[in-house]
Order: structure tokens, then C-alpha cells, then sequence
């Protein structure tokens, strides 16, 4: 099947710094990829839409100046959390398509911000 | 996208068979149902995907009735690894995949 990375897997930063997260489809090129959020207990959230060459889309409520996403080419998208606050931390895992839509996942990134 | 809703948890034991429904009642034509597994601290992991009737793999059966607007997820004879998150979900296929996902059932899966 579909394989998608993520990387890093884990991160912590101080408050007021930046993370990059970079997802991978790794066997499959995928024009579209999705970035997720998930806190403790909860289902997946929907974060934004990341469309190879032109700009993503972001879901009501998500703040595309915080939230940075590039899909610079058909195997890779980023995903920076500028300033990150410690309400920023959270469980992020991306997703890229496949056959009938089908989406994989990657394995998520925990990040805390102290 | 249709809105899928399933039961917030159900317990089974070991071997025996669990079956997890899931209503979509605006499930549209060109909508599919998948099913995703997640572990804690893990992304969801794919296990099955149909569009009507009867879908089986190695893993999982997915029986869809003809008016599509539920479907079932059987697991066959499950086992202590089986307990873990599962979601339902629909989505378009000409909308490049995007879904909304659900609450999810927790399932555990006692000794």
C-alpha cells in the first residue's frame, strides 16, 4: 500500500519559535495532501488543504499566517507553526491520496511547545 | 460531505466476531465509505474501502445495503491488538479525498 512519512516525529520548542513538519508520500505522487490536528481524547480536525504549485486551502477557523503550508513539489508538503504557543500543541499528521481517494496517512508529528 | 455518526465505544473478547455500524444518511452518488484504524499516538491506519454491497480484504468485510445510507464494519475473530479507535468515513472521489471525520468507535477487546 501507500506509504507516507512524516518527519520529525516528535518536537518540542519554546514558545515563540517556528516548527517545520514535512510530510512524504513516498511510492505515489500526490497533488493534494491534508494536514491534521488532533488534541487528547479527540477526533482528527481537519486543518487545511495543500495543493501542489498554488496556495492551500485552510478550514474555517485556522489561521493561514500561523499555520504555513507549502507543497513545493508532488511527493512533499510543509507544515510551519510560526510563533508557536503552548496552545499550539497537538498531534499533527498529514495525508496524501490515492486510488478512488483513498487517503493514507502519516505516522503524525507530537509537538509541544513549552 | 455526508455527516457519518457510529457508536461512541463498544467492548468485545477475544475471537469473537465485532461488527461496527456507521449511518450517512446524505451519503451522495459519487461518495465512497472507508474505514480507518488508529492507534494511540499513531496516524489512522486504512482498512477497508467500498461503494456498495460487500467489500472483503484480509483484514475486514464492509457490507454496504443498497440504499448506502449505513455500513458495517466486521472484524473477524479479534484479538487483544484489535482494541483501538475506528472511523468511518465518507468521501467524494472528486474531491481529491477530502473528509470529515467523526467521533470514531473505541473498541476494546478483553481477554
Amino acid at each position: 500500500g501507500a506509504v507516507v512519512s512524516q518527519h520529525p516525529s516528535r518536537v518540542i520548542c519554546k514558545s515563540g519559535t517556528s516548527v517545520k513538519i514535512e510530510c512524504r508520500s513516498l511510492d505515489f505522487q500526490a497533488t493534494t495532501m491534508f494536514w491534521y490536528r488532533q488534541f487528547p481524547k479527540q477526533s482528527l480536525m481537519l486543518m487545511a488543504t495543500s495543493n501542489e504549485g498554488s496556495k492551500a486551502t485552510y478550514e474555517q477557523g485556522v489561521e493561514k499566517d500561523k499555520f504555513l503550508i507549502n507543497h513545493a513539489s508532488l511527493t512533499l508538503s510543509t507544515l510551519t507553526v510560526t510563533s508557536a504557543h503552548p496552545e499550539d500543541s497537538s498531534f499533527y499528521i498529514c495525508s496524501a491520496g490515492g486510488f478512488q481517494e483513498t487517503q493514507y496517512f502519516g505516522p503524525g508529528t507530537r509537538l509541544l511547545v513549552l | 460531505l455526508a455527516k457519518t455518526t457510529q457508536p461512541i465505544s463498544m467492548d468485545s473478547y477475544e475471537g469473537q466476531e465485532v461488527n461496527i455500524t456507521c449511518s450517512h444518511n446524505n451519503i451522495a452518488t459519487n461518495d465512497y465509505i472507508t474505514w480507518y484504524q488508529q492507534f494511540p499516538s499513531q496516524g489512522p491506519r486504512f482498512i477497508i474501502q467500498g461503494y456498495k454491497t460487500k467489500v472483503t480484504n484480509e483484514v475486514a468485510s464492509l457490507f454496504i445495503p443498497a440504499d448506502r445510507k449505513s455500513s458495517t464494519l466486521s472484524l473477524p475473530r479479534v484479538s487483544l491488538s484489535d482494541t483501538a479507535v475506528y472511523y468511518c468515513l465518507v468521501v467524494r472521489n472528486t474531491n481529491a479525498g477530502k473528509s470529515t471525520f467523526g467521533d470514531g468507535t473505541t473498541l476494546t477487546v478483553k481477554p
